[in-house]
């Protein structure tokens, strides 16, 4: 168990809908980091937030959005959402804000009908 | 942007064999070559990484090297067990390791 818990572990619903994922980091650590894995384009890193503030980003979609919360807990919106959008999302934390140093939480399913 | 390629996409071995996997990359200014074990139903986990200054590292079975001029990276596990059935991401890192690019991973099987 590497101390990030995700909820919810699966996600059904259908297209053009909005869902929210939810992450907690590891106690004590400042950044949260979130990924998509899905069949066809392997694990992508979506976008970082470091003490609440946006760090990085990267193959985000502009229907994603995503922020980290005083409490240090993270929320990934998906909206208007596709087929494609199907995957595994994963959130990762770590103390210091570098990716060297990030555990990885389970992740949550979503699949889209 | 990077590119990483990771090959072979799936691995059989007989338990107490080695098994290789590799990786390549495009950008030189990458610096830091994590590897991640993804068991079934889990999110990946580190169990090694480099960094460019280094040409080997080790780790009991398993082990990493990175070639800079040739831009690959490999990663060897020795006396494999069932145990080490997952699938394995190698990644590639730079920007102050802010960002890794994934290869897209190996699924390996160790026959009992």
């Amino acid at each position: 168990d590497s101390g990030v818990t995700q909820t919810p572990k699966h996600l059904i619903t259908a297209t053009g809908q909005r869902v929210t994922l939810r992450c907690s980091p590891r106690s004590g650590d400042l950044s949260v980091y979130w990924y998509q894995q899905s069949l066809d384009q392997g694990l992508q890193f979506l976008i970082q937030y470091y003490n609440g503030e946006e760090r990085a980003k990267g193959n985000i979609l502009e229907r994603f959005s995503a922020q980290q919360f005083p409490d240090l807990h993270s929320e990934l919106n998906l909206s208007s959402l596709e087929l494609g959008d199907s995957a595994l999302y994963f959130c990762a934390s770590s103390v210091d804000g570098r990716a060297d140093t990030q555990y990885f939480g389970p992740g949550t399913r979503l699949t889209v009908l | 942007g990077e590119n990483v390629e990771q090959h072979p996409s799936t691995l059989s071995v007989q338990e107490g064999d080695s098994a290789v996997i590799k990786c390549t990359y495009s950008d030189s200014a990458s610096n830091y070559f994590p590897w991640y074990k993804q068991e079934l139903g889990k999110g990946p986990q580190l169990i090694i990484d480099i960094r460019s200054n280094v040409g080997e590292k080790k780790d009991q079975r398993i082990a990493v090297t990175l070639n800079k001029t040739a831009k690959h990276f490999s990663l060897h596990i020795t006396e494999t067990q069932p145990e080490d059935s997952a699938v394995y991401f190698c990644a590639a890192s730079w920007d102050n390791f802010n960002k890794f690019y994934f290869g897209s991973g190996t699924k390996l099987n160790v026959k009992p």
